[in-house]
This record gives structure tokens, sequence and C-alpha cells, in this order.
């Protein structure tokens, strides 16, 4: 069975500063993996996602995620914050096509101005 | 173009009770998930229809149920409702049962369960 982990459940950042967003996945082989950003009152929106090649992935608003497939990790980062991307991120695998995405329990990110 | 949508936008109900919550997908996608989102958890699959057929169930009990539209729309009802049901329901839609195309996501329904 996949499962996610994101060890860490609140993280304050200082606008302008660096963010990393940890999330360790557990899979028989190589997963699909997504990061998806929730904001209050809205949707679940998708900022990036790798399936195969190159394991640093770029994603919008920019966000990147580098895959580690001798750690089970693929973490998230952004080199400077802003105070819009305070919200609730999602690391998520899919283990296979057609497959049932599984969610981590989510990173809640509060921006400090 | 419209992405995904869902109705009603909120729901209060009573113990005991059944609801229906429905979802439009995207236009184009053909596949739709359900999944429910308890307050401070991330989201936990409740089941998957393609051609009108539940392809795939999470761990969630009978009193869950679906049905697929020939346009591909969704309903997801609930019977027998409990507490604990309170919750955010999310509707996603990709196009494709086999694909691994991303799947995009509605706003959610937020059921709260008196």
């Amino acid at each position: 069975a996949q499962s996610v982990t994101q060890p860490d459940i609140h993280i304050t950042v200082s606008e302008g500063a660096s963010l990393e967003l940890r999330c360790n996945y557990s899979y028989g082989a190589t997963p699909y993996l997504f990061w998806y950003v929730q904001s209050p009152g809205q949707g679940l929106q998708l900022l990036l996602k790798y399936f195969s090649g190159d394991t640093l992935v770029q994603g919008i608003k920019g966000f990147e995620a580098e895959f580690k497939r001798s750690q089970s990790s693929f973490n998230l980062r952004k080199p400077s914050v802003h105070w819009s991307d305070a919200a609730e991120y999602f690391c998520v695998v899919l283990g296979a096509a057609g497959n049932k995405l599984t969610f981590g329990g989510g990173t809640r990110v509060l921006v400090k101005p | 173009d419209a992405g995904v949508t869902q109705s009603p936008t909120h729901l209060i109900k009573t113990r005991g009770q059944q609801v229906t919550l429905r979802c439009s997908p995207k236009s184009g996608h053909d596949t739709v998930s359900w999944y429910q989102q308890a307050l401070g958890q991330g989201p936990q699959f409740i089941f998957q229809y393609y051609e009108e057929e539940e392809r795939q169930r999470g761990n969630f009990p009978d009193r869950f149920s679906g049905h697929q539209f020939p346009n591909y729309s969704s309903e997801l009802n609930v019977n027998a409702l409990l507490l604990g049901d309170s919750a955010l329901y999310l509707c996603a839609s990709r196009e494709g049962f086999t694909s691994t195309d991303t799947q995009y996501f509605g706003p959610g329904t937020r059921l709260t369960v008196l």
C-alpha cells in the first residue's frame, strides 16, 4: 500500500526567506508524485508533478521539488516566500495509472511580515 | 472553460439524515473521484467513477454511495449521517481512467452534521 508522510504540521517563515517542506513516501516502485496547495476558500491547486526523468522539477509560483529515490523523499522548496504563499501544502502519491491519489497530512505554512 | 464545479457549497444536516452532493467535471474529463477531507487532515479517497461504474473504492462504509451520469457528472450520497461525516467533500476529475494526467479539484462542499 502506498503512503505519504509530511513530518511538519506547521511551518512559520518570514516573508522573503526560503521555504522547504518535507515529504516522504512509501511505495514499492517509482511512484508518480505531486504537490498540491490549498488556500482558504479555494480548491486544491497543482503546484508541480514528477513522473520520471530529471529529478528536479519546476512548478508554478516559483516552487520546485526534488525527487530522491534513495531517501524516498520529494521535498518542496521556494527560494523567497511571498505573503500569498500562506496556505496548506499537500504531498501526494499516485501509485499507478488509474489508482487513487494518496495524500499526506499536510503542512500549514504561515508567513510573517 | 469552467473547471470542476460542486454544489451546494455548504450543507447542514442532522444525524440520521441523508445527503446528496453533486459534481460537474472539467470539460472533456470522464473520470470522477470523490474525497473526504476532515478538519486538519489530508483528503481521503472515497471512490472513483468511470463509464458510469464505480471502479475503485477506499475504506468507507456502504453508507457512502455514488453515481455517474452519461454526461460524466457525478453524485455522492451519504445515508444515516453520523457526526463524524462532517467534512469537506472534494470532487476531482481527469481525462481517461488509466491516465496519469493531472486531476483537477473542485472547491468542495462543506458538510456539517449536527
